[in-house]
């Protein structure tokens, strides 16, 4: 069965400052990982994914994450934190299209 | 991208009628699609799998009585709400997927039940 655990329901960061949300996950077979991101009252928008291939994957609004197998993470970094990136971000594992298993979510405040 | 649309967007019924919920897969079709559930400041969790053609598949603890999913075609697939209560005041997302590598999102419907 496959499961994602995100730590830290809450991060905060300084705007400018490095962003780094953590994802662990278990799975039974070679997984596909994705980021996503959620604001307010909207769906889900797909940040990166990785499926096969290079570990390190780039994503949108300068956001990457790397897939490290002997540790089964998938954290997602930003070098540099925007007010705007203030949002809810879900790691995911799944092999579509079967069902996606999301983590709880963690929520990212950026500070002025 | 792939682009999966929901209707409404947001929705105020009152206790005890039903709604209906569209999940649209616009330029794809979807043999399969997914249900999803949040609560505020939580995570989405998985209802069904909608199935076209096919009963849908529930996730343990959901009642297909009251979530009622049809499938009847490759780019549609409805929830309906029966006899909706407050606490189904909640989120609901949909899902479908065009390839093997990613899932594309409705943009939601915000149930309020009063």
């Amino acid at each position: 069965a496959q499961s994602v655990t995100q730590l830290g329901s809450h991060v905060s960061v300084s705007e400018g400052a490095l962003v780094l949300l953590r994802c662990n996950y278990s799975s039974s077979v070679p997984p596909y990982l994705f980021w996503y991101v959620q604001y307010p009252n909207q769906g889900l928008q797909l940040l990166l994914k990785y499926t096969t291939g290079a570990t390190l994957v780039k994503g949108i609004n300068g956001f990457e994450a790397e897939f490290k197998k002997s540790e089964t993470s998938f954290h997602l970094t930003k070098p540099s934190a925007h007010m705007s990136d203030a949002a809810e971000y879900f790691c995911a594992v799944s092999k579509p299209p079967d069902k996606i298993i999301f983590g709880k979510g963690t929520r990212l405040h950026i500070l002025p | 991208g792939a682009v999966v649309s929901q209707h409404p967007s947001w929705v105020i019924c009152k206790s005890g009628t039903s709604v209906k919920i569209e999940c649209r897969s616009l330029d794809f079709q979807a043999t399969t699609m997914f249900w999803y559930r949040q609560f505020p400041k939580q995570s989405l969790m998985l209802m069904a799998t909608s199935n076209e053609g096919s009963k849908a598949t529930y996730e343990q603890g959901v009642e297909k009585d009251k979530f009622l999913i049809n499938h009847a075609s490759l780019t549609l697939s409805t929830l309906t709400v029966t006899s909706a209560h407050p606490e189904d005041s909640s989120f609901y997302i949909c899902s479908a997927s065009p390839w093997d590598t990613e899932a594309f999102f409705g943009q939601g419907t915000r149930l309020t039940v009063v």
